[in-house]
Order: structure tokens, then C-alpha cells, then sequence
């Protein structure tokens, strides 16, 4: 079974406006951590925003918040005010703690599209 | 500036000619991992390494060979390319531990075509 699912492989959001990706996880092991990253079409992968399984309040990195719902195992990327630079692939990755030895898994990422 | 350098960056061969890609980290980090990035499948982890000496199968390791001798290096080898193994192939490397202090950091990816 996939531990990250990302199920939507392709999202189109308007300038400036709000878009959720999401993404669910599959793990037994109460420490963890959610990653997000950016690829933009040049192909470098960059570090958005970080989730850890015990923190108390969802994470927030400018536009960039993470909506964590532990009991739903999900986490939620959630981009506001949208701009076209934001057009990229979005990869959710989870880190286990003492069950994973912290090996990263991947998801298959979601492409973004923003229209002007 | 901490950083992961691969080399090269981009790389055109032909089936059965063993090639190698470097991997460097500068950031004395403990893990190093190699994944390879294909449309739709998204990252699929080839090997990682826990420390010097000690390395580990991935998801999709057959047809490569890694080693880590030293903590800053960890190349990827391809002893008999296939054109399956044309790809996007990123090298990382991070702290063991959780938190945001821990990402992995990624070098620029490594292009490689196997005709």
C-alpha cells in the first residue's frame, strides 16, 4: 500500500486565488513528519513547509499552510493568493520516526497550474 | 553554502556502457539517498545510505550500485545501462531526526537518457 497518495495528478487555479493539493499518509508510527516541495519546470526541488505529528497548531510559511488533520491522516497543502510563479509539481513526503529510521516516502505529486 | 552537487547534470549514453554519477554533500550529513523521478510515478527511492559503510535497497534497485565510503559521497552506478533507466535522478542527503531542520536537501538532478 502507498504510504503518500496525492490524488490529483493535475489542479488549474486562477491568479491570486486559493488552492488546496491533497494529500493523505499511511503510518503506524506515532512520530512523523510531512514534508512539502515545489518542482518547478527547471527541476530543482524545493522545500515548502514542514508537519511534524506531535505539533499542536498546523504549520504556516507565508502563503503556504498546511491543513493537518492527524485523524484523518491527512495534510493538506494549501496556497493562498495564488500567483503564476506558483506553476509547478507539488511532491508530499512523509518521514517516519523510530518504526522508518526516518527514510523519506514520496508521492506522485500533483501538477499546478495557475492562469492569469 | 550548504549544498548537494551532482555531476553531470545532464547525460546521453548508450545501452551497456557503465556509467557513473557523482553525488557530494557538504553538510556532514548522515543520509544520503538516490531517487529517480519519472512522469506520474513521481520519486521512487533507488538506495539510501544511513552512514559510511552502510547502504540499503530502495524501492527500485535493480540495475544500480551504490557505495559510500566517505560521509560526503555517495555515486550512483549504472553497470550495464538500459534505455529503462532513462530518467531524472536526484541525489539528497539530510540529518537523521524529525523536524523542519531535518529536510533533505537535493542536489539539481541528474538528466540521463540511455538510447
Amino acid at each position: 500500500a502507498q504510504k503518500i497518495t496525492q490524488t490529483q495528478p493535475g489542479m488549474f487555479v486562477q491568479e491570486k486565488e486559493a488552492v488546496t493539493l491533497d494529500c493523505t499518509y499511511d503510518t503506524s508510527d506515532p512520530s512523523y513528519g510531512l514534508f512539502w516541495y515545489k518542482q518547478p519546470s527547471s527541476g530543482e526541488m524545493i522545500f515548502l513547509i514542514y508537519q511534524g505529528s506531535y505539533d499542536q497548531q498546523n504549520a504556516t510559511e507565508g502563503r503556504y499552510s498546511l491543513n493537518f488533520q492527524k485523524a484523518r491522516k491527512s495534510a493538506n497543502l494549501v496556497i493562498s493568493a495564488s500567483q503564476l510563479g506558483d506553476s509547478a509539481m507539488y511532491f508530499c513526503a512523509m518521514r517516519e520516526g523510530s518504526q522508518g529510521s526516518y527514510i523519506p516516502t514520496f508521492g506522485r505529486g500533483t501538477s499546478l497550474i495557475v492562469h492569469p | 553554502e550548504a549544498q548537494v552537487t551532482q555531476n553531470p547534470r545532464y547525460l546521453i549514453t548508450v545501452t551497456g556502457k557503465k556509467l557513473t554519477v557523482t553525488c557530494s554533500q557538504n553538510m556532514n550529513h548522515e543520509y544520503m539517498s538516490w531517487y529517480r523521478q519519472d512522469p506520474g510515478l513521481g520519486l521512487r527511492q533507488i538506495y539510501y545510505s544511513m552512514n559510511v559503510e552502510v547502504t540499503d535497497k530502495g524501492d527500485v534497485p535493480e540495475g544500480y550500485k551504490v557505495s559510500r565510503k566517505e560521509k560526503r559521497n555517495f555515486p550512483l552506478i549504472l553497470e550495464s545501462p538500459s534505455p529503462n533507466q532513462t530518467s531524472l535522478y536526484f541525489c539528497a542527503s539530510s540529518s537523521p531526526g524529525l523536524g523542519q531542520l531535518f529536510e533533505q536537501y537535493f542536489g539539481p538532478g541528474t538528466r540521463l537518457t540511455v538510447t
